[in-house]
């Protein structure tokens, strides 16, 4: 499985925005870019996935480089329930197990 | 919608017994259901992929016949910790994909935060 490679943490003033990196330099044609997040003694939570284009949903955007080696999950106002452990997770659907591997993720401190 | 749950949420219980974690999809199907343990700072690591109607796959490094799934059907899958130690003392969750569509995404259940004394 292609590896990703994300800062082991990052803070972030609450109401401001917060870029959240993440490199995927062996990135294949077919895989998608998830990005999770987990909150304390919780499981994971599903913020934004994409392919090829950036993707906007209510919770965050997706940025994705042209050549996709890289990409940037962008949460536009930080709040303290945004605290959490950020996971960027490389996913080919036509992998027939479908399974997810997390690497170490981004722990984001939300200062108030 | 995609309510993944899991019971119990804790469990604390004395070395050498054994432990079931039960995991449902509530409002969806799931062909595969997916079994994670996660260590204190640690991420989640994937210990195995439950099949509905057919023999888990387990990743390596993961003992299958400690670790025992049970997907029995399309809502439902179980872990069995046999003979626990301190050792797996652990968080484990669980996940789901939905049968049909959104075939994308992965839904996490809550955890079981497992205790042996």
């Amino acid at each position: 499985d292609a590896k990703t490679t994300q800062p082991n943490s990052m803070e972030s003033n609450e109401e401001e925005p917060v870029h959240l990196p993440c490199n995927h330099s062996t990135i294949s044609g077919t895989d998608y870019i998830h990005w999770y997040r987990q909150l304390p003694s919780q499981g994971p939570e599903y913020v934004i996935h994409g392919l090829t284009s950036n993707v906007n949903n209510r919770m965050a955007s997706l940025a994705i480089a042209e050549d996709r080696k890289s990409s940037t999950l962008i949460l536009h106002r930080a709040t303290l329930r945004d605290a959490a452990v950020y996971y960027c997770i490389l996913r080919d659907p036509f992998n027939t197990g479908n399974q997810f591997y997390f690497g170490t993720g981004t722990s984001l401190t939300v200062i108030p | 919608g995609a309510v993944v749950s899991q019971h119990p949420s804790r469990v604390i219980c004395k070395s050498g017994t054994s432990v079931k974690i039960e995991c449902r999809s509530l409002d969806f199907q799931a062909t595969t259901m997916f079994w994670y343990r996660q260590f204190p700072k640690k991420s989640l690591m994937l210990m195995a992929t439950s099949n509905e109607g057919s023999k888990a796959t387990y990743e390596q490094g993961v003992e299958k016949d400690k670790f025992l799934i049970n997907h029995a059907s399309l809502t439902l899958s179980t872990l069995t910790v046999t003979s626990a130690h301190p050792e797996d003392s652990s968080f484990y969750i669980c996940s789901a994909s939905p049968l049909a569509g959104r075939g994308n995404e992965q839904f996490f259940g809550p955890g079981t935060r497992l205790t042996v004394l």
